[in-house]
């Protein structure tokens, strides 16, 4: 079964500086990979994915994620912080099988707090 | 395009009741997934359907269940609700098919089971 893992459940940066959040996925075939965004009572929004082409993947509002099959991580990183980018992340994996694709399973979520 | 809409996004009912949440994917999109979110238990897949039919179920008990109309709308059901079942119920949609799976999601249902 897929699983993934999201390490710190808080994160805290300050404006204008790099945030790095961890994500390490539990497959023996690479799978598909998400990043999500969730802001208080709203449903969340899609920052980027990994289907199999190029391992740097560039999503909206400033943020990449790089694949690395040998660590099993997809790490989401962000060169400057920004107030309004606090907000819960997800990240999220699929296996590759046509028929489960679209059964997502999730991490537990790392809650990005941004200071001024 | 418009994006998932789900409604009602607040409900409160009544241990015992049974509840009907509803849900319009992005147009063109085939495949609806449900989802629970606490805070116990974070993020839970309940169920897919694709083209009318389940093609995904999660390891929830049987009274939630949930269908999908010709035009790829889909309603979830519970019945015989608990005070766990308190939760944001997430819909997405996604094309369903090979190299299109990422999902887009819904604002969510608040239920809460007093």
């Amino acid at each position: 079964a897929q699983s993934v893992t999201q390490l710190g459940s808080h994160v805290s940066v300050s404006e204008g500086a790099l945030v790095l959040l961890r994500c390490n996925y539990s497959s023996s075939v690479p799978p598909y990979l998400f990043w999500y965004v969730q802001y208080p009572n709203q449903g969340l929004q899609l920052l980027l994915k990994y289907t199999s082409a190029a391992t740097l993947v560039k999503g909206i509002n400033g943020f990449e994620a790089e694949f690395k099959k040998s660590e099993t991580s997809f790490h989401l990183t962000k060169p400057s912080a920004h107030m309004s980018d606090a907000a819960e992340y997800f990240c999220a994996v699929s296996d590759r099988n046509t028929g489960t694709a679209s059964k997502l399973t999730f991490g537990t979520g790392t809650r990005l707090q941004v200071t001024l | 395009k418009a994006g998932v809409t789900q409604t009602p996004r607040y409900l409160i009912k009544t241990r015992g009741q049974q509840v009907t949440l509803s849900c319009s994917p992005i147009s063109g999109h085939r495949s609806v997934s449900w989802y629970q979110q606490t805070p116990g238990q974070g993020l839970q897949f309940l169920f897919e359907y694709f083209s009318e039919t389940q093609r995904n179920k999660g390891n929830f008990p049987g009274r939630f269940s949930g269908r999908q109309f010709s035009n790829s709308r889909s309603e979830m059901n519970v019945s015989t609700l608990e005070l766990g079942d308190s939760a944001l119920y997430l819909c997405a949609s996604s094309l369903g098919w090979q190299g299109s799976y990422e999902q887009y999601f819904g604002p969510g249902t608040r239920l809460t089971v007093t």
